[in-house]
C-alpha cells in the first residue's frame, strides 16, 4: 500500500510570502489531518477533515492558515502571509474508518518550511 | 485540557538493554493511547494502539502497557539494538479532542 504523499520536501520562503503545501493521503483512507511540528516539539494538530468536510479547526490561526479538501482525497494548506514563528514541519496524516476512535494515524514524511 | 509529558527527554543505552520510556497524561477519559517512531527528517510511524479497555499491546520486543486511572503508560524495548535509535512519541486521544501529543523521547542506542 502506498504511503502518505506529501510535497515539497523542502521549502525556504522570506517573512510575508505566501506558500502551500499539498498531500495525497492512502487510497480510502476518509479522515486526513493537518499537523505542525515546531522543532523539539510533539505535533499539534491544525485540522482535520472527514470527506471534504472540516471536523476540527479550532487550532488553525484562521487569519493567515487556509486548507481544503476538494473532492474528499487530496489536500493543501496554504499560509499567507508567512511569518518566522511558521517555521516548522508540516505533516499530513491520514486514517481509515470515518467515525472510528481506533484507527492508527499513518504520516507522511512532511514538509519542512523556513521562513528567513 | 490534556497534557501529555514523556520523561526522560532523552535515552542512551548500549546495545542490548531493556528499556522503558514513560508518558504520562492529566485527563484519564481517553479513547487511546498511542506510541509512534520518528526518525530523523521523517514523518511518524505508528507502533502500537492502546484501546481504554485494554491494558497491554505487545508487538515483537514492544511492548505498551496502559493503566489509565493512574494516566500512565510505559513502552518496554527488550533487547535494544542500534535501528532503535529515534524519537518515540505518546499520544492520547479524547472524546471530541484531537490526539495530543508529547514531546518525545529521543533514545540513542549504543553499539
Amino acid at each position: 500500500e502506498a504511503g502518505v504523499a506529501q510535497s515539497p520536501r523542502y521549502k525556504i520562503i522570506e517573512k510575508r510570502q505566501s506558500v502551500a503545501f499539498w498531500c495525497n493521503p492512502i487510497s480510502g483512507h476518509a479522515t486526513l489531518y493537518w499537523y505542525q511540528q515546531i522543532l523539539g516539539q510533539g505535533p499539534k494538530l491544525l485540522i482535520q477533515f472527514q470527506n471534504n468536510g472540516v471536523v476540527d479547526d479550532s487550532q488553525l490561526p484562521k487569519d493567515r492558515f487556509s486548507a481544503e479538501r476538494l473532492k474528499g482525497v487530496d489536500s493543501t494548506l496554504k499560509i499567507q502571509p508567512a511569518k518566522l514563528e511558521d517555521s516548522a514541519v508540516y505533516l499530513c496524516a491520514s486514517s481509515l474508518t470515518p467515525g472510528s476512535d481506533n484507527s492508527p494515524l499513518h504520516f507522511g514524511n512532511g514538509t519542512r518550511l523556513t521562513v528567513t | 485540557k490534556q497534557e501529555v509529558t514523556q520523561i526522560p527527554a532523552a535515552l542512551s543505552v548500549p546495545e542490548g538493554e531493556n528499556l522503558v520510556l514513560n508518558c504520562s497524561f492529566t485527563d484519564s477519559a481517553i479513547y487511546n493511547l498511542q506510541w509512534f517512531r520518528q526518525d530523523p527528517g521523517k514523518g511518524l510511524t505508528s507502533l502500537l494502539l492502546i484501546q481504554s479497555s485494554q491494558r497491554e499491546q505487545t508487538s515483537g520486543r514492544l511492548n505498551a502497557s496502559l493503566d489509565k486511572s493512574s494516566g500512565r503508560s510505559t513502552l518496554y524495548i527488550a533487547a535494544s539494538q542500534p535501528g532503535d535509535s529515534a524519537t518515540y512519541l505518546c499520544a492520547v486521544k479524547g472524546g471530541n479532542t484531537p490526539l495530543v501529543f508529547g514531546k518525545g523521547t529521543r533514545l540513542s542506542v549504543i553499539a
